[in-house]
């Protein structure tokens, strides 16, 4: 199992950002996915999860409304929109596969640096 | 929100011997299926989190036997028999019997 994440970068207050995260070595689409943050030197947020055969999505409180995700299963990646960033958004943003009870395989994460 | 809290915040162990980690849940982890949703991450420094125990006590796919796991309801635990320099890292907890899934604020294990 690999998933690889793109797409951080430096991005101002209020700005977007579309996370990406490509996988291969398993089923794809039949598993769920999910994003996970770290804010700098801080632990582990869960911040949204996508099910597989259209069974919706779910997001932590503190990102509902700005972050949207989806996935395109022919090719195997799931997606994370980011708009309306704030500083406290500042995290590496790791992509893991399942969601629905544990996350088994992790991403190596996308730094993500919301700054004037 | 299910909020995890993990024990102690940092422990530090001599090489051989054993170590212990405290999880507990604000509410029950035991879902309507029967399986209880607590697991234990490793995230080793400059690493992503790695999945080491699933369902309470079932060690996941080549993790080695050192760790194990325990409890039930609100209180769970992980042991390491005998350490090693590479389990050095930070040590999560999380549930998955309520979204958002949530973390215990993590424990960092570092070698005498």
């Amino acid at each position: 199992v690999q998933l690889l994440e793109s797409g951080g970068g430096l991005v101002q207050p209020g700005g977007s950002l579309r996370l990406s995260c490509t996988a291969s070595g398993f089923t794809f689409s039949t598993f769920a996915m999910s994003w996970v943050r770290q804010a700098p030197g801080k632990g582990l947020e869960w911040i949204s999860g996508i099910y597989s055969d259209g069974g919706g999505a779910n997001y932590v409180d503190s990102v509902r409304g700005r972050f949207t995700i989806s996935r395109d299963d022919l090719k195997n990646t799931v997606y994370l929109q980011m708009s309306s960033l704030r500083a406290e958004d500042t995290a590496v943003y790791f992509c893991a596969k399942g969601g629905k009870k544990f996350l088994d395989y992790w991403g190596q994460g996308a730094l993500v640096t919301v700054s004037a | 929100d299910v909020a995890m809290t993990q024990a102690p915040h940092s422990l530090s162990v001599t090489p051989g011997q054993p170590a212990s980690i405290s999880c507990k849940s604000s509410q029950s982890l035991l879902y309507r299926d029967g399986m209880t949703r607590l697991y234990w991450y490793l995230q080793r420094p400059g690493q992503s989190p790695q999945l080491l125990i699933r369902e309470v006590s079932n060690r996941f796919s080549g993790v080695s036997d050192r760790f194990s796991g325990s409890g039930s309801g609100t209180d769970f635990t992980l042991k390491i028999s005998r350490v090693e320099a590479e389990d050095v890292g930070v040590y999560y907890c999380m549930q998955s019997v309520q979204f958002p899934i949530t973390f215990g604020q993590g424990t960092r294990l570092e070698i005498k």
